[in-house]
């Protein structure tokens, strides 16, 4: 079945730094999304990517659908401490609407 | 706009124990699922409902899960008997019929989840 491969798996970073992380697949995919889940809540989706290409941004998030469809990054600028929680990247197929959803990356900000 | 609704938000049961979730969507989505959300993994999709039809429960355990949406709105999520490897988060999410539009707006809202442990 369809698979995303999240990397990396945990972040600790200073206050203020950018953070990277992203998400590549063997399969193609059709829509890219983002979430952030904090702990004992849902998934908040914070970016959504449709077309090959395109990149996106919301506040400091900005995340880009990769060309060849099979990954997708996400970026954070200037963190700050409530960005900690875990980021997830979402994929939907060239066939039916099911997400597959990667493993997440922890993120921690030092403050 | 109420978000998606969940409870239990906290379940401990016994192994071989029966236990049900109970999730309301959000208002006019017609779209929703049910994932099961192992610690330190990703959700994965138990079912999808679409009014009230299943849409897709292939990674639904059916020898002892059961979901339902009678009346297309709330839906119920029920495990018997439980098992130690049941123990997980179990979130639901709803949304406007996919696919239609590609617009954020049309993408799933997740609830806060019901956290199940099982001894």
């Amino acid at each position: 079945g369809q698979q995303l491969n999240q990397s990396p798996q945990s972040m600790f970073i200073q206050e203020g730094e950018d953070v990277s992380m992203n998400c590549t697949s063997s399969s193609i995919f059709n829509t890219w999304l983002w979430y952030k889940q904090d702990p004992g809540e849902g998934p908040v989706l914070l970016i959504a990517l449709y077309k090959a290409g395109e990149l996106t941004s919301n506040g400091r998030l900005t995340a880009q659908f990769g060309i060849t469809r099979k990954d997708s990054f996400l970026n954070i600028s200037a963190s700050i401490p409530s960005d900690v929680g875990i980021y997830f990247c979402a994929g939907r197929g060239e066939y039916g609407n099911k997400l597959v959803f990667g493993a997440g990356t922890i993120l921690r900000v030092k403050s | 706009e109420a978000g998606v609704a969940q409870s239990p938000r906290y379940k401990i049961i016994e192994k071989r124990q029966s236990v049900a979730f109970w999730c309301n969507p959000i208002s006019g989505h017609a779209t929703l699922y049910w994932y099961q959300q192992i610690l330190g993994q990703g959700p994965k999709l138990l079912i999808q409902f679409q009014n009230n039809g299943v849409v897709d429960d292939s990674q639904l355990p059916k020898d002892r899960f059961s979901a339902e949406r009678l009346k297309g709105v709330d839906s119920t999520l029920k495990i018997q008997p439980a098992k130690l490897e049941d123990s997980a988060v179990y979130l639901c999410a709803s949304s406007l019929v996919p696919g239609q539009t590609a617009d954020s707006g049309n993408e799933q809202f997740f609830g806060p989840g019901t956290r199940l442990t099982v001894l």
